[in-house]
């Protein structure tokens, strides 16, 4: 049974440049929240998407945006990088029933440099 | 808004020793409380988890954490502290809401373990 997976690994891009970073959820989870986690900081909520819609938001400006396809892996979207961008992404999984009461799974993460 | 508190950047003790590791949190209802491990280059596993019940709660490698109401704390102990534990720890609080669910997270505690 296949855990939260993430792609890529790594990736190095320039100020201004645009990522797409991909997750798929543990098998039989519907619900994939992004979050940001800086050097030495804890994660940082960015957004929740279930059944194809952003649920829930963070505090993170427009240039961050996502998507949730039918079978339910998900991108995100980072646009006009700025150097701040530079970051550990995490992918986290769940149940909507209740993703509190059935914690979220994560991966492993992209570590997504800006030069 | 909710937020959590981990008092303490750095911890080291002795293999053998025992462990807690603090977390306040400010949460205007009752908290869906969370403690997750991260070991260097990878994602976040959940060690343990509060919403309800008991307040002293078991959780997998042998952690357990005590949900105190009157202090807003949820501290995470260990017994008996073994190599393997070294990693960073973070404590986070989860709100629901009808519109999705989303966890705030602290700034992590990082524990050394001297042979």
């Amino acid at each position: 049974d296949a855990g939260v997976t993430q792609s890529p690994t790594h990736l190095i891009k320039t100020r201004g440049q645009q990522v797409t970073l991909r997750c798929s959820p543990k098998s039989g989870h519907d619900t994939v929240s992004w979050y940001q986690q800086a050097l030495g900081q804890g994660p940082q909520f960015i957004f929740q998407y279930y059944e194809e819609e952003e649920r829930q938001r963070g505090n993170f400006p427009d240039r961050f945006s996502g998507h949730q396809y039918p079978n339910y892996s998900s991108e995100l979207n980072v646009n006009a990088l700025l150097l701040g961008d530079s970051a550990l992404y995490l992918c986290a999984s769940s149940f909507r029933t209740d993703p509190l009461l059935a914690p979220q799974h994560f991966g492993d993460g992209t570590r997504l440099s800006i030069l | 808004a909710q937020s959590v508190t981990q008092p303490d950047i750095h911890i080291t003790v002795s293999e053998g020793a025992s462990l807690e590791l603090r977390c306040n949190y400010s949460y205007g209802a009752t908290p869906y409380l969370f403690w997750y491990v991260q070991s260097p280059g990878q994602g976040l596993q959940l060690l343990l988890k509060y919403f309800s019940g008991d307040t002293l709660v078991q959780g997998i490698k042998g952690f357990e954490a005590e949900f105190k109401r009157s202090q807003s704390s949820f501290n995470l102990r260990k017994p008996s502290v073994h190599w393997s534990d070294a990693a960073e720890y973070f404590c986070a609080v989860g709100q629901k809401k009808s519109s999705g669910d989303k966890l705030t997270f602290g700034t992590g505690t990082r524990l050394a373990v001297r042979p």
